[in-house]
């Protein structure tokens, strides 16, 4: 039973590039979350997301970053025009799809480092 | 909004004695979950232990168990027997009300970077 894949492992983009991270939840759970982890920092939530829905972007930055997790394929984090503050490493977490508050699992992480 | 403070930045033990971190929130709900996750040098994320805020009993899995105590919203983790694979940095996270559509977002505290010595 995979786990929660997530790709790139690692990522280098210059200021003003685009950054396109992936996650594809373990078999069976359909609910998504996505967390940034700055240096010396906690995981700091970003968004939630169900198949072809955002359930809760409260932790999300305004501009430039946009989640999604369509019906087909994985998650996708994407990031415009970054800036050297985005650099962090980027979680993603899958839970089950029903029943009760399931455990959250989560992914190897994405490292982003902007040049 | 839910906080969680982790007052301990790093904590260093020898190995096979037992440890104790700290953690404390704040929040105005009656029903909620907390967890500590492990994170080693891999970075992987890794659920040590969960707790229902509504469950009375401590939670326990092997050598770590929990001391919840619900009026001081103080969720300490306990580690019997320490041994090398330990060493980690340990998060103490927060998960308001299950709604029945999907669980919220976790919210984490800093982290305690537990060291075990030979």
């Amino acid at each position: 039973n995979a786990g929660v894949m997530q790709n790139p492992r690692h990522l280098v983009r210059r200021r003003g590039q685009e950054a396109r991270l992936r996650c594809s939840p373990m078999k069976g759970h359909s609910h998504v979350y996505w967390y940034r982890q700055l240096p010396e920092e906690g995981l700091k939530f970003m968004v939630y997301l169900q198949k072809e829905n955002i359930i809760d972007e409260s932790g999300m930055p305004k501009e430039r970053f946009s989640a999604e997790f369509p019906k087909e394929g994985p998650s996708i984090l994407r990031i415009q025009q970054v800036v050297r503050g985005d650099s962090a490493a980027y979680f993603c977490a899958s839970s089950p799809t029903s029943g009760g508050p399931y455990e959250q699992y989560f992914g190897p992480g994405t490292r982003l480092t902007v040049t | 909004a839910q906080t969680v403070t982790q007052s301990q930045p790093e904590m260093s033990v020898q190995e096979a004695e037992t440890v104790t971190l700290s953690c404390t929130y704040d929040t105005s709900e009656n029903n909620y979950y907390l967890f500590w996750y492990k994170q080693p040098p891999s970075r992987q994320m890794i659920l040590v232990i969960r707790q229902e805020a509504y469950k009375q009993q401590n939670a326990t899995e092997n050598r770590f168990s929990v001391n919840f105590q619900k009026a001081a919203k103080s969720f300490s983790l306990k580690i019997s027997d320490s041994q090398l694979g330990d060493t980690a940095m340990y998060f103490c996270a927060f998960m308001g009300p299950y709604s029945g559509g999907g669980a919220d977002g976790l919210t984490f505290g800093k982290g305690t970077h537990l060291i075990i010595q030979p």
